[in-house]
């Protein structure tokens, strides 16, 4: 099966941790993305990688850090530095430039406690 | 940056029923507008996009169209079903570069 994977699906972080959330995707997309969706609000662009080993800010990136060592993979770390970290996490891959739909993974739901 | 509002925030309608939900966006540049639909705990899931070169596109009961002067996009679902019921978010991509900048949602609840 292709398609994009997330985990965990639930994560519990005490504050002051650092978190990584795991994003994997085989459908052989270049671009990978990770956005943060809050209740009853849209979603905001925290990093986008376009090729491996590249990667750029998005609109809400303070707190937060990724790598894309690995075309298929892009995580996404959480530090302690995010002050409202509690949220729904999404990723995302697309084909590049050409075909852009988005393929989104089914998320991952971060809570501070 | 691209900025896109959506329009209304929740909508509530009766089974059989259509239900609309409008876009705009500000840059001018952008050339590409998916629709998705994401169900409670999940990832949003694309049901139809259009691209620039186009002014309307049909999928079954769901239509989207394009005012590129207006700089506004429209979704149409008809004949609307429970399992309508969902949050549906629009989106805009311009043409160079990978980021799409998503609206604020809308709550669709199909009542039967």
């Amino acid at each position: 099966d292709g398609g994009i994977t997330q985990s965990p699906k639930y994560l519990f972080r005490k504050e002051g941790q650092n978190v990584t959330l795991s994003c994997e995707q085989n459908l052989n997309h270049d671009a990978m993305y990770w956005y943060r969706q809050d209740p009853g609000q849209g979603l905001r662009l925290i990093y986008y990688s376009q090729i491996v080993n590249d990667f750029q800010k998005g609109d809400i990136a303070e707190g937060y850090s990724v790598s894309r060592e690995k075309k298929e993979s892009f995580p996404l770390t959480v530090t302690s530095a995010q002050k409202n970290p509690t949220a729904f996490y999404l990723c995302a891959s697309s084909a590049g430039t050409v075909n852009t739909e988005a393929f989104f993974g089914q998320g991952t739901r971060l809570t501070v406690v | 940056g691209e900025n896109v509002e959506q329009h209304p925030s929740t909508l509530s309608v009766q089974e059989g029923d259509s239900a609309v939900i409008k876009c705009t966006y500000s840059d001018s540049a952008s050339n590409y507008f998916p629709w998705y639909k994401q169900e409670l705990g999940k990832g949003p899931q694309l049901i139809i996009d259009i691209r620039s070169n186009v002014g309307e596109k049909k999928d079954q009961r769901i239509a989207v169209t394009l005012n590129k002067t207006a700089k506004h996009f429209s979704l149409h679902i008809t004949e609307t079903q429970p399992e309508d019921s969902a949050v549906y978010f629009c989106a805009a991509r311009k043409a160079a570069g990978n980021k799409l900048t998503f609206g604020g949602g809308t709550r669709v609840l199909v009542k039967p």
